[in-house]
Parts: structure tokens; sequence; C-alpha cells
């Protein structure tokens, strides 16, 4: 059975300030997710990482994938109040066909002035 | 193009009663899927089709849900009866592939609750 574990479940922090989200799974699939919710909306495709070491950066988001360690960060930089919000990573069936994601239970993100 | 289309958006309902959900994929996906979110949690996947084939139902709690998808296109999920642990948002997903990248698209997702 697939796991995926994200830490931590929630995170307060100020403005301007750095953090991590950690994502670690249980299978070999190299294809990894991260979506944002806002409360009371669906999910918002933010990241697709497909293999080792594959990093991609969009404004003060940065996510990562390292496939040997079934890890995938997603880091805030210079946090901004407009990033609150709970943020998933999913993993894509490792079957080779259209599995489906299995999600980590979420972040849930608050930014504070 | 009109995004994966939900409805309704919410229902409330009294626990023993029938309840259906509708869900328009995006036109060309041919993978479609329902989640179920627990207030707190991740999306769960309850049912995947391939066109109009259930080709993973294996977390559908069978004695109650029911889904399906006549001609390939839209679905429906139907709770009967429903129980108050019913209660959650219901997800509805597309899914396509581009270059060997899969892409899922979800929907606004449907609130439920039992009471």
């Amino acid at each position: 059975e697939l796991k995926v574990e994200q830490n931590p479940l929630f995170l307060s922090m100020q403005e301007g300030k750095n953090y991590t989200i950690y994502c670690n799974y249980s299978t070999t699939s190299d294809r990894l997710y991260w979506y944002r919710q806002d409360p009371g909306k669906s999910l918002e495709s933010l990241f697709v990482l497909l293999s080792n070491g594959a990093v991609k950066q969009e404004g003060r988001l940065m996510a990562s994938l390292d496939t040997k360690a079934r890890l995938s960060t997603l880091h805030i930089t210079a946090a901004v109040h407009d990033l609150s919000a709970t943020y998933f990573c999913a993993v894509d069936g490792s079957g080779g066909g259209a599995d489906g994601l299995t999600f980590g239970k979420g972040t849930h993100l608050i930014i504070q002035p | 193009e009109a995004g994966v289309v939900q409805s309704p958006r919410y229902k409330i309902i009294e626990k023993k009663q029938p309840v259906a959900f509708w869900c328009n994929p995006i036109s060309g996906h041919n993978t479609l899927y329902w989640y179920r979110q627990n207030l707190g949690q991740g999306p769960e996947l309850l049912i995947r089709y391939e066109n109009e084939e259930a080709v993973d139902d294996s977390q559908l709690p069978k004695d109650r849900f029911s889904a399906e998808r006549l001609k390939g296109v839209d679905s429906t999920l139907k709770i009967q009866p429903a129980e108050l642990g019913d209660s959650a948002v219901y997800l509805c997903a597309s899914s396509f592939t581009l270059q060997g990248v899969r892409g899922y698209t979800f929907g606004s997702g449907t609130r439920l609750t039992v009471v």
C-alpha cells in the first residue's frame, strides 16, 4: 500500500520567513505532485516533478524531488500572507497506467503579518 | 475550456436518504476519478474509470456507494442510504497525458452534509 506522509501538518509563520514542507512516500514512483487548496475551494496544481533531482520554482515556492530518498520538499521563501493555504503532495501510482493520485494529509500553512 | 464541472456544489440530506453527484470531465480526458475528502484530510480515491469501464473500485464501499459513467463521458456517484460518516467533499478529477506527463484537473467538489 502506497503511503504519503507530510510534515509538518500545521505551520504558523511570520511574513518574510523561510520554511520547508517535507513529503515522504513509500513507493518507487518518480511522479510527485504538489497542490494548493484554499478553504472551501478545490485543488490547484502547483508543480509536477517527474524525475530524480527535479527542481521547479514559481514565485516564492520551490519544489524538489529526491527519488532515492523518496522525499520531496516544498520551500517557501520570504513568505507573504497570500500563501496561506493547505498544501498537499501526492504521488502517482507506480503501475505505469493512470492509477490516480495518493495524497498526504496536507500541511495547513498560516502566514501572519 | 470549462474545466471539470461538478454539481451540486452543496447538498444537505438526512441520514438514510439517497444522494447523487454529477461530474462532467474535460473533453477528451478518458480517465475519470472520484475522490472523497474528509475534513482536514487529503483526498482519497474511491473509483477510477477508463472511458466507461471502472478499472479500480477497490476503495468504493459497495454496500451503499455506486457509480456509473455511461458513454465514457460524464459520471454520477450515488450513495444509498447515506450515513452520518459520509459527510465530506466529493471531488471529481480527470486526467490526460501530454508528452509523457500526466496532468490531473479537479472539479470544485460537492460538499455533502448528512444530518
